[in-house]
């Protein structure tokens, strides 16, 4: 098992540009979601879906889209990068269907310049 | 959405002693609360966490109180070593399925 896998690790956008941060799992899980990290304000919930087909905006949702074709990925999209976007990005999934026992990837840290 | 305050933000302890990371939470409907660690260049793990039906857990040098009325719980390490070094994260789940998470804790265990 591979877990969560993240890519890319690393990635920098010019303003306006726009891209994609793909996430995907092999451990079947319903539960994905997005989160960004930002120092000192630990981690804050952008996008979450409980099951192929269903997505959900958390927190901080504006500037981003997601889909869930599949039980397996759930890629972020940046559809016009700003600085404010700088940030590590993590994905991560559940297999209570929840947000409980979270499994995260390693992470993309995205700068917008 | 709801705040989860985390305290302290930065934690220096001697190896073999115990460290404290205490977090207060305003929703009075949340009933999970986990607790992450997250080592450098990692993304977070779950360590450890309780339910509102419990007031304390443990896993070997890992404990977790709650207490409801109050509004806080803590993490607890016993013994601590080097590897325990990372940063910490407290959660609540808010109504909605979301996790809240406090801003975290560097805990750098000396030797």
């Amino acid at each position: 098992n591979a877990g969560v896998t993240q890519t890319p690790k690393f990635q920098v956008l010019k303003t306006g540009q726009s891209m994609t941060l793909q996430c995907a799992q092999d451990m079947n899980h319903e539960y994905m979601s997005w989160y960004r990290q930002d120092p000192g304000m630990g981690l804050r919930l952008i996008h979450y879906s409980v099951g192929a087909g269903i997505t959900d905006q958390g927190e901080v949702p504006n500037g981003y889209n997601v889909s869930r074709s599949t039980t397996e990925d759930f890629p972020l999209r940046l559809l016009s990068a700003a600085p404010s976007q700088t940030s590590v990005y993590f994905c991560a999934s559940s297999y209570l269907g929840t947000n409980e026992k979270l499994f995260f990837g390693s992470g993309t840290q995205l700068s917008v310049l | 959405g709801e705040n989860v305050e985390q305290h302290p933000s930065t934690l220096s302890v001697q190896e073999g002693d115990s460290a404290v990371i205490k977090c207060t939470y305003s929703d009075s409907a949340s009933n999970y609360f986990p607790w992450y660690k997250q080592e450098l260049g990692k993304g977070p793990q779950l360590i450890i966490d309780i339910r509102s039906n419990v007031g304390e857990k443990k896993d070997q040098r890992i404990a977790v109180t709650l207490n409801k009325t109050a509004k806080h719980f803590s993490l607890h390490i016993t013994e601590t070593q080097p590897e325990d070094s990372a940063v910490y994260f407290c959660a609540e789940e808010e109504y909605g399925n979301k996790l809240v998470f406090g801003a975290g804790t560097i805990l750098r265990v000396k030797s």
